[in-house]
């Protein structure tokens, strides 16, 4: 399985944007990059996925480097509520398994 | 959206004995479901992939005589741990795609809590 590297923990304050970055140099050509964040004592949550091009919904934008080594995930206005674990996962399209690794931890300051 | 609803929410139990715990999809049909344990401070790690009506996948080093999984239906999925003892306690959380369908997004259980003594 392709890895993906995430800093282990960031601080933002309430009502600022969110930048979690992550890193896959070993990415696929098929891979799909997927973002699911975990809130405290709960399953996690779908939170965004893309292939190449830049993705936006109502819960966070997905800005992926043109050589799709590299992503980061934007939350454009933080609030309590996003504090949790985020994880960066590869998938492939053939395979629903998700492998999630150490996340980052998101911390949002009143 | 789609709902995956795990039961019990939580569960304390004496060792020796075996926990059932249920994973249902409330408003789709789900041919594929993963199950997942987390211990405190640690990601998830997945222990096994059930498949409706054939046997579960497991992860190198589950043991399947362990942790029974039966997916009979298209909406429910169960993962019994038999003869628990306090080192099982552990998050269990299930995951489900919905059939026929790629969106790209699996959908979480709210987790269950087991507790052996």
């Amino acid at each position: 399985d392709a890895k993906t590297t995430q800093p282990n923990s960031m601080e933002s304050n309430e009502e600022e944007p969110v930048h979690l970055p992550c890193n896959h140099s070993t990415i696929s050509g098929t891979d799909y990059i997927h973002w699911y964040r975990q809130l405290p004592s709960q399953g996690p949550e779908y939170v965004i996925h893309g292939l190449t091009s830049n993705v936006n919904n109502r819960m966070a934008s997905l800005a992926i480097a043109e050589d799709r080594k590299s992503s980061t995930l934007i939350l454009h206005r933080a609030t309590l509520r996003d504090a949790a674990v985020y994880y960066c996962i590869l998938r492939d399209p053939s395979d629903y398994k998700l492998s999630f690794g150490a996340g980052t931890t998101v911390t949002v300051r009143a | 959206g789609a709902v995956v609803s795990q039961h019990p929410s939580w569960v304390i139990c004496k060792s020796g004995t075996s926990v059932k715990i249920e994973c249902r999809s409330l408003d789709f049909q789900a041919t594929t479901m993963f199950w997942y344990r987390q211990f405190p401070k640690q990601s998830l790690m997945l222990m096994a992939t059930s498949n409706e009506g054939s046997k579960a996948t497991y992860e190198q080093g589950v043991e399947k005589d362990k942790f029974l999984i039966n997916h009979a239906s298209l909406t429910l999925s169960t993962l019994t741990v038999t003869s628990a003892h306090p080192e099982d306690s552990s998050f269990y959380i299930c995951s489900a795609r919905v059939s026929g369908q790629y969106t790209g997004e699996l959908f979480f259980g709210e987790g269950s809590r087991l507790t052996v003594l």
